[in-house]
């Protein structure tokens, strides 16, 4: 069974920072993008970064460049997300998703992230 | 960025009766390899979204044929032929066709 299983959100203060991971088995994880993707509580699903098959193309959206580090290691089919300079808008559910170029077809159960003082 | 709009946010829907889902985008969708990545997925309350339908209209695995996808360029469509008590959620659209992908807000299917 296909399954992604992300850990590591919490409660953190402003400027802080949190390392968010994803735990992939059931199919071959080198062979696949990743993505994390977030969703603030009652609001829609907005992209984050995205990490190509062997690590060596990454991509952030604006909203988070410089801040945050989307990393993988498929020796341990394991992606991650360092987010550094954590501000209250970066709170929200964190999902990581499988996917392809253009397309993203398996996703986490997510975890939180919430960042206040 | 490609904008993606859904409307209306919410759709109430007796059960057993058919449900429309439109989606725009600000952008053709075709892509210079021919495939349209337009894909829908569904949020279930308090769980996390799952693709329904692939390239406009390819179903998931395990998706009932009772959800069908629709459309070209820059307008599309997800159908339910008959809407049972389990499609209770919120329904997006996503584009992965331009860079970066983006989700449009998404259509909540209420049963009336």
């Amino acid at each position: 069974e296909v399954q992604l299983v992300e850990s590591g959100g919490g409660s953190v203060q402003p400027g802080g920072s949190l390392r968010l991971s994803c735990a992939a088995s059931g199919f071959i994880f080198r062979s696949y993008w990743m993505y994390w993707v977030r969703q603030a509580r009652g609001k829609g699903l907005v992209w984050v970064s995205r990490i190509n098959n062997d690590g060596s193309g990454t991509s952030y959206a604006d909203s988070v460049k410089g801040r945050f580090t989307i990393s993988r290691d498929n020796a341990k089919n394991t992606l991650y997300l360092q987010m550094n300079s954590l501000r209250g808008e970066d709170t929200a559910v964190y999902y990581c998703g499988r996917g392809t170029p253009g397309d993203l077809d398996v996703w986490g159960q997510g975890t939180t992230v919430t960042v206040s003082s | 960025d490609v904008v993606m709009t859904q409307s209306p946010l919410s759709l109430p829907v007796t059960l057993g009766q058919p449900a429309s889902f439109p989606c725009r985008s600000s952008q053709s969708l075709v892509n210079s390899d021919g495939d349209t990545y337009l894909h829908w997925f569904q949020q279930r309350p308090g769980q996390s979204p799952r693709r329904l339908l692939y390239k406009v209209s390819n179903r998931d695995s395990g998706v009932p044929d009772r959800f069908s996808g629709s459309g070209s360029g820059t307008d599309f469509t997800l159908k339910i032929s008959r809407v049972e008590a389990e499609d209770v959620g919120v329904y997006y659209c996503m584009q992965g066709t331009h860079w970066p992908p983006t989700f449009g807000g998404g259509t909540k299917l209420e049963i009336q």
